[in-house]
């Protein structure tokens, strides 16, 4: 069984900063199984990025993904105050399964 | 545009046998390849799979809770269900369905509002 560890527990930032978001599989996986969501309270999870790097459809881009092999980063380039929220990793996995990290919370 | 809408009672007593309703709009279970899952998330905790439906009427299950889950459809009526047996307080959770378009679409997209489901006596 894969496990996803997301780094750190929780940024706290400013608007306008750079928010860099970790996420590791305890294997080596490939890329096209891994995806970030957004969270907002209340609110259910959004995808953000599919494929660890294609944005989801209505996406600002200074969202951008990126990584392969078991290492994997979520970064914002200019937090907007939107953006704080939680954010997931989620890797695919075979029979199917769906397995999440804990999450990583941005805040002020 | 692709919604759902989860729908079940809030409160449901240890032991006893939650049925959860996924009504959906936007596309259909009928077409090749799409799916319907069904995730929950703890207070406080992150996301976890439990089902997912086929078109096809295949049917996977998280290996942690099969024992305990039975995932339904209603193509006629654009319907997914959800049966756990056997509730217990630690499935206290906000029980979400959403919608997985393709099987090369290694995610869910997007997602119910989900439904806040207590388990106590």
């Amino acid at each position: 069984e894969i496990v996803l560890t997301q780094s750190p527990g929780t940024l706290s930032l400013s608007p306008g900063e750079r928010a860099t978001l970790s996420c590791r599989a305890s294997q080596s996986v490939s890329s096209s199984f891994l995806a970030w969501y957004q969270q907002k309270p209340g609110q259910a999870p959004r995808l953000l990025m599919s494929g660890a790097s294609s944005r989801a459809t209505g996406i600002p881009d200074r969202f951008s993904g990126s990584g392969s092999g078991t290492d994997f980063t979520l970064t914002i380039t200019r937090l907007e105050p939107e953006d704080f929220a939680i954010y997931y990793c989620q890797l695919y996995g075979t029979s199917p399964r769906f397995t999440f990290g804990p999450g990583t919370k941005v805040d002020v | 545009q692709i919604t759902l809408k989860e729908s079940g009672p809030t409160l449901v007593k240890p032991t006893q046998t939650l049925t959860l309703t996924c009504t959906f709009s936007g596309f259909s279970l009928s077409t090749s390849a799409v799916g319907v899952g069904w995730i929950r998330q703890p207070p406080g905790k992150a996301p976890e799979w439990l089902a997912l439906i086929y078109w096809n009427d295949d049917k996977r299950y998280s290996p942690y809770l099969k024992t305990r889950l039975t995932i339904t459809k209603d193509t006629s009526k654009n319907q997914v269900v959800l049966t756990m047996t056997n509730m217990d307080p630690v499935d206290t959770a906000t029980y979400y369905c959403a919608h997985r378009r393709d099987y090369s679409d290694y995610w869910f997209d997007p997602w119910g509002q989900g439904t806040l489901v207590t388990v106590s006596s």
